[in-house]
């Protein structure tokens, strides 16, 4: 069985432009969480999508933003980047949502210059 | 106040020891998850173990086990036989039950160095 993929691996842009990250959960999983982690701040939860809907959403701007399609890829959008947007990014994806079942991919790396 | 507190910064451990990694938590629910993930330098979060509040016993996991004192508020992690291959960040997290809102917190995380 595939793990979870994340596409871009690394991305390097410069601040004002926008950025899509790319998420492909484990076949059959339904629920697609996103985390930031960068070494000041840590790992911090972005949001989760759950049957293409928003069901938990953490404290971020509105820069960023996400989407779940059908067929339970997720992508996260992050417009007007800033400096310490610079990160990896992680997504993990789950059967339900159950956090003991929640497998992460490998991740994308965001660099903003 | 911090959620989810790892204060050592880095650990070291002879191959073949058992090593204890420390996690304290707070929260104001009484039901919760415990966990603890391995990431190495890849990237990749890995999960290792978990524990419900309402457990009794400790969770164990093949060489790593969970010692939970709930009245502490403490979840270390103990890897017993360290390998080579354990050399990575731990990070503990917390699910809170808070309905709508339920997220993992993570601690900042512990690096893991095993000598041979």
């Amino acid at each position: 069985k595939a793990g979870v993929t994340q596409t871009p691996r690394y991305l390097i842009k410069t601040r004002g432009q926008q950025v899509t990250l790319s998420c492909s959960p484990i076949s059959g999983h339904r629920s697609v969480s996103w985390y930031q982690q960068t070494p000041g701040q840590g790992l911090q939860f972005l949001f989760e999508y759950f049957s293409e809907t928003q069901r938990n959403k953490g404290n971020f701007p509105g820069r960023f933003s996400g989407r779940q399609f059908s067929n339970s890829r997720s992508e996260m959008n992050v417009s007007t980047l800033e400096l310490g947007d610079s990160a990896l990014y992680l997504c993990a994806s789950s059967m339900s949502g159950d956090y003991n079942e929640q497998f992460f991919g490998p991740g994308t790396r965001l660099t903003v210059l | 106040a911090q959620k989810i507190t790892q204060t050592q910064p880095g650990m070291f451990v002879q191959e073949k020891e058992a090593v204890t990694l420390d996690c304290t938590y707070d929260t104001s629910d009484q039901s919760y998850g415990l966990f603890w993930y391995k990431q190495p330098s890849s990237g990749e979060m890995i999960f290792l173990i978990y524990q419900g509040s309402y457990d009794e016993q400790n969770a164990t996991e093949g060489r790593y086990s969970l010692n939970f004192q709930k009245a502490r508020k403490s979840a270390n992690l103990v890897i017993s036989a360290s390998q080579l291959g354990d050399s990575a960040m731990y990070f503990c997290a917390m699910r809170e039950n808070t309905g709508a809102n339920s997220k993992l917190t993570f601690g900042k995380g512990i690096t893991l160095s095993v000598r041979p």
